[in-house]
């Protein structure tokens, strides 16, 4: 499966400020990337898709001015969650979609957002 | 609409069987997921399994899927310790590239 890698692993910031979080496929290149927000003890909501060189397509309710996406190459897109608060506290995955015909996905790690 | 049922929690001896039910809407799904995510990490592709097929077996997994319940179960066999996780059942959307719906994932605890 691919190897997906996020940073930061976490990240603590103040009210008010913005904060990037780069999703990176390091085993090949993807021209969809997934971002998800999990809340403590729920499951994974898919917040948008990220597209290389177009825009992302974001889930209804996700505010695309406040979560920007950027998918800059074929192996990085980036999550920038904008003037954050503290509900904006939550658990950041990205995945990848699989080339094997499998219709998976493959998961970073995740990055923690603490906003104070 | 798409939606993923499972059960929240399940508490289990170690070298007991764990049993790991779930439910979905979506009888158009192709393939249908279980993923296992550790505390603080990304969530781990475990197995999954064609919707035409009945029974998966991989090691100590065995996958059973009765479609027209549109139930899904993950066994575990001789569960240990380290299998304490949470395990998600997900299944491929039919509405997008490659979207998946997850369940809430069911917390396995093992205890000795």
């Amino acid at each position: 499966g691919a190897v997906v890698s996020q940073h930061p692993s976490w990240v603590i910031c103040k009210s008010g400020t913005s904060v990037k979080i780069e999703c990176r496929s390091l085993d090949f290149q993807a021209t969809t990337m997934f971002w998800y927000r999990q809340f403590p003890k729920q499951s994974l909501m898919l917040m948008a898709t990220s597209n290389e060189g177009s825009k992302a397509t974001y889930e209804q309710g996700v505010e695309k001015d406040k979560f920007l996406i950027n998918h800059a190459s074929l192996t990085l897109s980036t999550l920038t969650v904008t003037s954050a608060h503290p509900e904006d506290s939550s658990f950041y995955i990205c995945s990848v979609p699989g080339t094997s015909g499998l219709e998976t996905q493959y998961f970073g790690p995740g990055t923690r957002l603490l906003v104070l | 609409g798409e939606d993923v049922e499972q059960s929240l929690f399940l508490s289990v001896r170690e070298g007991d069987s764990s049993v790991i039910n779930c439910t979905y809407t979506d009888s158009s799904s192709t393939y249908l997921y279980w993923y296992k995510q550790e505390p603080g990490a990304g969530l781990q592709l475990l197995t999954y399994i064609f919707s035409n097929m009945d029974m998966k077996q991989d090691q100590r997994l065995t996958v059973l899927l009765n479609k027209k319940d549109k139930h899904l179960s993950l066994r575990i066999a001789d569960t240990q310790t380290g299998d304490s996780a949470i395990y998600f059942c997900a299944e491929k959307s039919a509405g997008g590239y490659n979207k998946l719906i997850f369940g809430a994932g069911t917390r396995l605890a093992v205890h000795p």
